[in-house]
């Protein structure tokens, strides 16, 4: 079984601190994604990994950064936390290539910016 | 432009019951896949379905079933004897050839009441 792992469930910080969000995956996918999920609006696109050191913006990439150094590991980076930060982030992976394949979503990590 | 529309922002049903939950979506491209992800309480979003737009066959597994429609853009979840464990937020997704993302609807909450 393909397994993400986000490495915490819940946060809690403070405006203008720097925030880490890790999701590693087990199955050896190269392309590697961050949601930000909001009531009402889905999940939007933040970033996108599509190999090590290789990242491209998605629809919503203000305010964030992303790095990834190893295959297995996406992180993602609120240089300066705002209140507006405050959401659901999901990390998800697949196996590169086609529009067919199946994304895997790690269970989440919601944080509150206070 | 591509689009997913879940219209549908909440549904009740009582347990027992059948419950169809809609999918509308928005492209131009002839070759693109259509996804269905179920969220429980826990967060992670679990694969359900992936359907290309070349297969119209409907399809059942146990007490579900998925409605594909290219004339209507339609691509509808059905779940039988619907049961307590069924509620969650279920999304609708879209990916089109030539493209790593996909367009997500902004879900659909379901809760079956015992």
């Amino acid at each position: 079984d393909v397994k993400v792992t986000q490495s915490s469930r819940y946060l809690v910080k403070r405006t203008g601190e720097k925030v880490f969000l890790e999701c590693v995956q087990d199955m050896d996918h190269e392309n590697m994604f961050w949601y930000r999920q909001d009531p009402g609006l889905g999940l939007r696109l933040i970033y996108f990994s599509y190999d090590v050191k290789m990242k491209e913006k998605g629809d919503i990439p203000e305010g964030y950064s992303v790095s990834r150094e190893k295959k297995e590991r996406f992180s993602l980076i609120l240089e300066s936390a705002s209140t507006n930060q405050t959401s659901m982030y999901l990390c998800a992976s697949r196996v590169a290539g086609v529009a067919k394949n199946i994304q895997y979503f790690g269970a989440g990590t919601r944080l509150s910016v206070l | 432009a591509q689009k997913v529309t879940q219209a549908q922002t909440e549904i009740s049903v009582v347990e027992k019951e059948d419950v169809t939950l809609d999918c509308v979506y928005e492209t131009r491209d002839t070759t693109y896949y259509l996804f269905w992800y179920k969220q429980p309480p826990s967060g992670e979003l679990v694969f359900l379905i992936r359907r290309n737009s070349f297969d119209e066959q409907n399809e059942i597994s146990g007490r579900y079933s998925w409605n594909f429609q290219k004339s209507t853009s339609s691509f509808n979840f059905t779940i039988t004897a619907s049961q307590v464990v069924d509620s969650a937020v279920y999304f609708c997704a879209l990916s089109t050839s030539g493209t790593y993302k996909y367009i997500f609807g902004t879900g659909t909450r379901l809760k079956v009441l015992a």
